[in-house]
């Protein structure tokens, strides 16, 4: 089943800053997802990423703000732009495993 | 739009009590249906999970059965321990792998000894 690595596990960024946050699957994966999960919170689905198309995102989400890129069925990378306090969270990617979906161990953003 | 509601937390048991963490969903389809469980500090593991209606998911004394008359997935322990202490997820998907999980808001659970 699919294990992913999610780095980095955590960052503290200057406001107006970009942070990409990376993700790699140890086996191929026709969609992944990223999430939000704010202090305190559920998760936010902010887009999925089909590999050789753009990224669907929900609402409240664009993609100048978090572009996100998924070059091949094995990785994918979302990028938090000119961030803001507001902007500190968890991120989260994940993909299908054969047991259900399996998620990368997150990345905990401070933005100063 | 589809939907998942959970109790709200935060809950607090003695070890060795009974857990009950309720979860009903809202659904175009026939979803499946799962419980993720994050732990302090970690990500997200999954802890059951349950396909089609009347399916019993099971895991680590955790039970939950899928109830498609109620459309409920309630979670259940005969006996919590200290190591339960952890936040649990209700999620829901209509096509399990294209589409994204569908989050319930979560519900804390503090077990003391």
């Amino acid at each position: 089943s699919a294990v992913i690595s999610q780095k980095p596990s955590r960052d503290i960024c200057q406001r107006g800053t970009s942070l990409t946050i990376q993700c790699q699957v140890d086996s191929q994966v026709t969609m992944m997802f990223w999430y939000r999960q704010q202090p305190g919170q559920s998760l936010t689905l902010i887009a999925t990423a089909n590999q050789g198309s753009e990224a669907t995102y929900e609402s409240g989400f664009v993609i100048d703000k978090f572009p996100i890129s998924r070059p091949n069925l094995t990785f994918s990378t979302l990028t938090v732009s000119n961030m803001s306090p507001e902007d500190s969270s968890i991120y989260l990617c994940s993909a299908q495993a054969s047991y259900g979906y399996t998620f990368g161990s997150g990345t905990r953003l401070t933005v100063v | 739009g589809d939907s998942v509601t959970q109790m709200e937390g935060p809950v607090t048991l003695s070890e060795e009590a009974f857990l009950t963490i309720n979860c009903t969903y809202t659904a175009t389809g026939y979803p499946s249906l799962f419980w993720y469980v994050q732990y302090p500090g970690e990500g997200l593991q999954l802890l059951l999970k349950a396909t089609k209606a009347d399916d019993k998911g099971s895991n680590k004394g955790f039970e939950a059965t899928y109830r498609k008359e109620t459309t409920s997935f309630h979670l259940e322990k005969g006996s919590v321990q200290v190591s339960d202490s952890a936040v649990y997820f209700c999620a829901l998907t209509l096509n399990s792998g294209n589409t994204p999980l569908v989050f319930g808001k979560g519900t804390r659970l503090s077990v003391i000894a």
